[in-house]
């Protein structure tokens, strides 16, 4: 199995604050990558398909780049509402796999 | 819109059985590839198995090869996970969640996700 490494496993941010997460897979998976945003009791969110293509109806805020093996996850002026877990997942071979996900947190 | 409604969870015994299902609306069912994902308590992401939108091809995870099958009636919009042998490390919120594209392709990203079923394996 491809295996999905996320870092930091947790991070504090202020309000306003431009934020970085980074995943990187244990082989190349060209663009099939995609970004999860999960808030506690609730389902994952979809966010971003292809490394950097934005989910419908999700704010511009999110942007996400890479290929191959390393990837980033970027927020760029974080809102309360942005305090959450996130995940990343390749989908180019099953079983697709999560990274241990992201906790970003208010400082 | 979509809709994605899992039920069927709960609490059953180590090597019992137990089936979830996920009644779909809002999309054409019939023309999307499904997927069952889970989480266990405090934990992170895990992918159990994937059906394409006809029911003939079907991947699974690891850990649940030979133990779950995954189904879908297109003619009732509903998948299915039947779940035999269960374990202890199967305890986990168990969502489903739809395909972002109507396409045959097997490696796409999963889109809406329902709110998800709590199966606890204990005796």
């Amino acid at each position: 199995d491809i295996q999905m490494t996320q870092s930091p496993s947790s991070l504090s941010a202020s309000v306003g604050d431009r934020v970085t997460i980074t995943c990187r897979a244990s082989q190349g998976i060209s663009n099939y990558l995609a970004w999860f945003q999960q808030k506690p009791g609730k389902a994952p969110k979809s966010l971003i398909y292809a490394a950097s293509s934005l989910q419908s109806g999700v704010p511009s805020k999110f942007s996400g780049s890479g290929s191959g093996t390393d990837f980033t996850l970027t927020i760029s002026s974080l809102q309360p509402e942005d305090f959450a877990t996130y995940y990343c997942q390749q989908y180019n071979t099953y079983p697709f796999t999560f990274g241990g996900g992201t906790k970003v947190e208010i400082k | 819109q979509v809709q994605l409604v899992e039920s069927g969870g709960g609490v059953v015994q180590p090597g019992r059985s137990l089936r979830l299902s996920c009644a779909a609306s809002g999309f054409t069912f019939s023309t999307y590839g499904m997927h069952w994902v889970r989480q266990a308590p405090g934990k992170g992401l895990e992918c159990v198995a994937l059906i394409s939108s006809a029911g003939t091809i079907k991947y699974y995870g690891d850990s649940v090869k030979g133990r779950f099958t995954i189904s879908r009636d297109n003619s009732k919009n509903t998948l299915f996970l039947q779940m035999n042998s269960l374990r202890g490390e199967d305890t986990a919120v168990y969502y489903c969640a739809k395909n972002r594209r109507p396409v045959a392709a097997m490696d796409e990203v999963s889109d809406y996700w329902g709110q998800g079923t709590l199966v606890t394996v204990s005796s």
